[in-house]
């Protein structure tokens, strides 16, 4: 079965540097990767979706990149505040299917100080 | 607006005393699931639903159970409660573009 493994639990950065978060995952290959926000005891916010064929995805201060050779993704947050302070999940589909079975790591908490 | 919505938004019940969180949608989506979330050990699914009456196990389905008698509505059912449900659920939604929409949680405790 398909293993994700989100790099850190916990990342502490300061306010305006770039946040990166990784995602890597094993033993099959996904058709899409997705990446989540998810706020305490909130549910998880969609954030970005990035296809197989697709290198780089931007959105505002977001980028993801997908290596499926590296089977990885990386997620940046540019010029990063404190409202970026959160928990972020990564998400793929289960394999043979792009319908609705997802599985997420176990996130990566983002602490942003002023 | 678009919105999924769940109640109760907490529940402290005791072992055994059978329990239904409800779970609704105004987005017409065909596809619903329920998720659990807990320390350490992140999102897992429970069940999940394609389509009216068609329903199927997750990662982590004993101990629940699910209907889906019309498209809106998708309730988790416990039977039988135990100390070792006691987690965040969500219930989720999967819009057009494979996005899915969780709910706001209910934090279940079982005494």
């Amino acid at each position: 079965s398909q293993k994700i493994e989100q790099n850190s639990e916990a990342l502490n950065i300061q306010e305006g540097k770039t946040a990166t978060l990784t995602c890597n995952y094993t033993n099959y290959s996904p058709a899409y990767l997705q990446w989540y926000r998810q706020d305490p005891g909130r549910g998880p916010v969609f954030l970005l979706l990035i296809r197989e064929n697709e290198k780089e995805k931007r959105k505002e201060r977001l980028k993801v990149t997908f290596d499926t050779t590296l089977k990885q993704s990386l997620f940046h947050i540019t010029a990063s505040q404190p409202a970026d302070s959160a928990t972020y999940l990564c998400a793929l589909p289960s394999e043979g299917s792009t319908l609705g079975r997802l599985y997420f790591g176990r996130g990566t908490q983002l602490t942003v100080w002023p | 607006e678009a919105q999924v919505t769940q109640n109760p938004r907490y529940l402290i019940t005791v072992t055994g005393k059978k329990l239904t969180v409800t779970c609704s949608q105004n987005m017409n989506h065909e596809y619903m699931s329920w998720y659990r979330q807990d320390p350490g050990l992140g999102l897992r699914q429970i069940y999940y639903s394609m389509n009216v009456e068609v329903t199927d196990k997750g990662d982590v389905p004993e101990g629940y159970k699910v209907s889906r008698k019309e498209k809106r509505n998708f309730p988790l059912i416990l039977e039988s409660p135990s100390p070792n449900q006691t987690s965040l659920y969500f219930c989720a939604t999967l819009g057009n573009t494979d996005t899915q929409y969780f709910g706001p949680g209910t934090r279940l405790t079982v005494l």
